[in-house]
């Protein structure tokens, strides 16, 4: 399978513990996003990777949210100290540098979280 | 600051009705538009993309148009199915923004045999 996985599919925690998604994107992609969608709508952008650099980050990423991108290749995001607000799906997308018109971004299968 | 909106919220039809989905956003600096469907519990599927160049493109019973003047996209889908039960996202790729897509809340079709 060549396209983007995500790591765990499913994830239930109580309140106030810490969890780590992982995604692994397309393998020449350059470009990997995270984003959160809950019940009914649609995405919202958290974050972007290009190689290893992180170039922006959504003002809804609290500090409690982090996220990794070591070598260029897979990325963790992780949630200290989570909430029953961050119950969501997180889902991961990649893309290549290209023509930016054309440009089309790839998603994973998604990690849905459940907080208790 | 950007905002796509998508009308029906959800949509119900018998089986091979023709449909239109609707998509509108604020501001016309965008790169391009696309259209997603996204499966219960799944990730999404891109289906179109339309450059903001360009007015349509069509895939197979898919036909996507956008009017970037006018901040209005529609998808139109021929002789549906109940395979094409799904949500159906629309999102921009906006100016200066890396690669950050700003997505509607969707509608819901279902198509019923």
């Amino acid at each position: 399978d060549t396209g983007v996985s995500q790591d765990p599919r499913h994830k239930i925690t109580k309140r106030g513990q810490n969890v780590t998604f992982r995604c692994d994107p397309i393998s020449e992609h350059n470009r990997l996003y995270w984003y959160r969608q809950t019940l009914g709508q649609g995405p919202e952008f958290l974050t972007y990777f290009q190689n290893e650099a992180q170039l922006e980050k959504s003002r809804l990423l609290s500090d409690r949210f982090s996220a990794e991108r070591p070598k260029g290749s897979f990325s963790t995001l992780e949630i200290q100290r989570t909430e029953q607000g961050d119950s969501a799906m997180y889902l991961c997308a990649s893309s290549m540098t290209g023509e930016i018109y054309q440009e089309t971004q790839y998603f994973g299968p998604g990690t849905r979280l459940l907080v208790l | 600051k950007q905002e796509v909106t998508q009308i029906p919220a959800a949509l119900s039809v018998p089986e091979g009705e023709n449909l239109v989905l609707n998509c509108s956003f604020t501001d016309s600096a965008i790169y391009n538009l696309q259209w997603f469907r996204q499966d219960p519990g799944k990730g999404l599927t891109s289906l179109l993309l339309i450059q903001s160049s360009q007015r349509e493109q069509t895939s197979g019973r898919l036909n996507a148009s956008l009017d970037k003047s006018s901040g209005r996209s529609t998808l139109y889908i021929a002789a549906s199915q109940p395979g094409d039960s799904a949500t159906y996202l629309c999102a921009v790729l906006i100016y200066n923004q890396g690669g950050k897509l700003i997505f509607g809340q969707g509608t819901e079709l279902s198509v019923k045999p």
